[in-house]
């Protein structure tokens, strides 16, 4: 149980352009999501906290226009890196926290490399 | 900012028992300790977690000590596949709270 998973597993794209990133909790409700980005030999970095049906909080620095956050439903979230830079790339991770406990369980990240 | 300090790296033989140190001096009442880990270039999997009594599961134990300023995460017997950077970290159990992460400590498991 406590399973979470991310789609896609590695995005390539061109400057410029978009990319959703979608996290889903596969068999438990999720009330709470959080998105990380992970830089090469660098710790994760928490980028905002998303609660269904309410809009994310985004963490200092972290521009909300640039990283949308859609937390539509108890089992999927979604971030959106508009206009993405090469600066953008790195490894994206989100977590989810089970209804009725705090512990939160990590998906398999999203790697994304932008030309 | 994390509130944990760990060694940046540790090494361990396989088979023997790899015991991962955490800090955490500032630790309020309604914080716990978590443990996750991550192998490279995957997300990080949860491992374990306590408020002040030790635990145990199928992956590993848990020491807390009795002032609760540190802890101690005990692999019974490393394997190769335990190699991964561990993270402790201490967070409150309300809804919501952030997981902060910190440098963690890297465990090469040595065949």
């Amino acid at each position: 149980g406590a399973v979470v998973s991310q789609h896609p597993s590695w995005v390539i794209c061109k400057s410029g352009t978009s990319v959703k990133i979608e996290c889903r909790s596969l068999d438990f409700q999720a009330t709470t999501m959080f998105w990380y980005r992970q830089f090469p030999k660098q710790s994760l970095m928490l980028m905002a906290t998303s609660n269904e049906g309410s809009k994310a909080t985004y963490e200092q620095g972290v521009e909300k226009d640039k990283f949308l956050i859609n937390h539509a439903s108890l089992t999927l979230s979604t971030l959106t890196v508009t206009s993405a830079h090469p600066e953008d790339s790195s490894f994206y991770i989100c977590s989810a926290s089970l209804v009725s406990s705090d512990t939160q369980y990590f998906g398999p990240g999203t790697r994304l490399t932008v030309l | 900012d994390a509130k944990t300090t760990q060694p940046p790296s540790m090494d361990c033989a396989e088979g023997r028992a790899a015991n991962l140190p955490c800090n955490h001096s500032t630790i309020s009442g309604n914080e716990y300790v978590y443990w996750y880990r991550q192998i490279h270039s995957q997300g990080p999997q949860y491992i374990i977690h306590g408020l002040k009594n030790n635990e145990t599961n199928e992956m590993a134990s848990l020491i807390i000590t009795e002032d609760r300023k540190s802890s101690t995460l005990i692999l019974p017997h490393a394997t190769l596949r335990d190699t991964a950077v561990y993270y402790c970290i201490v967070r409150a159990h309300t809804g919501g709270f952030k997981t902060i992460f910190g440098a963690g400590t890297r465990l090469f498991v040595k065949a």
